[in-house]
């Protein structure tokens, strides 16, 4: 079975700051690992991925990912926190035998203020 | 959008009535999936399909059946809505082995 956790329900971060969203998750085998965000009314867009390779993943909008094997983490980070960041973000895990069906995390709701 | 349509995008209904939602794609992908979003909750996987006529149960497949008689269109039937299945539904398809999934816009049904 997998699973992720995102352990903050809400991240609040002053605008220009560094912004960080936590996931851990538990897979067998190798995992995928997505990051994806929502805005209010919205679907999911994807912001990016670790499959395999370098551990440290660059994504969509100025975000990034660090792939953690050994504390099986995949944190999302942004170097400088925009308003327009301010949204519900969500880690996923999928095995690599498992069809493509995706384990999401409850979500982590980001607040940026100016 | 990655060419994908859900439809109704909103649908108020009452207790006891069948209700089906419909996933459209226009790229011809195999594999297609529909999600329930609710708080607290995240995404959880209701049904999904691997191909024409081949679908599987996913995590609260309770009171869902599925149909996909074409590769382009996934449905989702509420057997006899329930008020627990108020939530947001997302319809989502991925484009191959090691791609991301690409998700429609949800369809927010309200079972009264």
């Amino acid at each position: 079975a997998q699973s992720v956790a995102q352990p903050e329900d809400q991240v609040n971060v002053a605008e220009g700051n560094p912004l960080t969203v936590k996931c851990t998750y538990s897979v067998s085998g190798n995992p995928y690992l997505f990051w994806y965000v929502q805005y209010p009314n919205r679907g999911l867009q994807f912001l990016l991925k670790y499959i395999t390779g370098d551990n440290l993943v660059k994504g969509s909008y100025g975000f990034e990912a660090e792939f953690n094997k050994s504390q099986t983490s995949f944190h999302l980070k942004k170097p400088s926190a925009l308003v327009s960041d301010s949204a519900l973000y969500f880690c996923a895990v999928r095995a690599t035998d498992s069809w493509g069906k995706l384990q999401f995390g409850a979500g982590t709701q980001v607040v940026v203020t100016p | 959008d990655a060419g994908i349509t859900q439809s109704p995008r909103h649908k108020v209904t009452e207790t006891g009535t069948p209700v089906t939602l419909r996933c459209h794609q226009t790229e011809n992908h195999r594999y297609m999936y529909w999600y329930r979003q609710d708080p607290g909750h995240g995404l959880r996987l209701i049904h999904y399909s691997y191909g024409v006529k081949d679908t599987d149960k996913g995590e609260v497949s309770d009171g869902y059946s599925v149909s996909r008689s074409k590769t382009e269109d996934f449905l989702l039937t509420l057997e006899s809505a329930t008020s627990s299945q108020t939530s947001v539904y997302f319809c989502a398809i991925r484009r191959g082995e090691d791609t991301e999934a690409f998700f429609g816009q949800g369809t927010r049904l309200t079972v009264v």
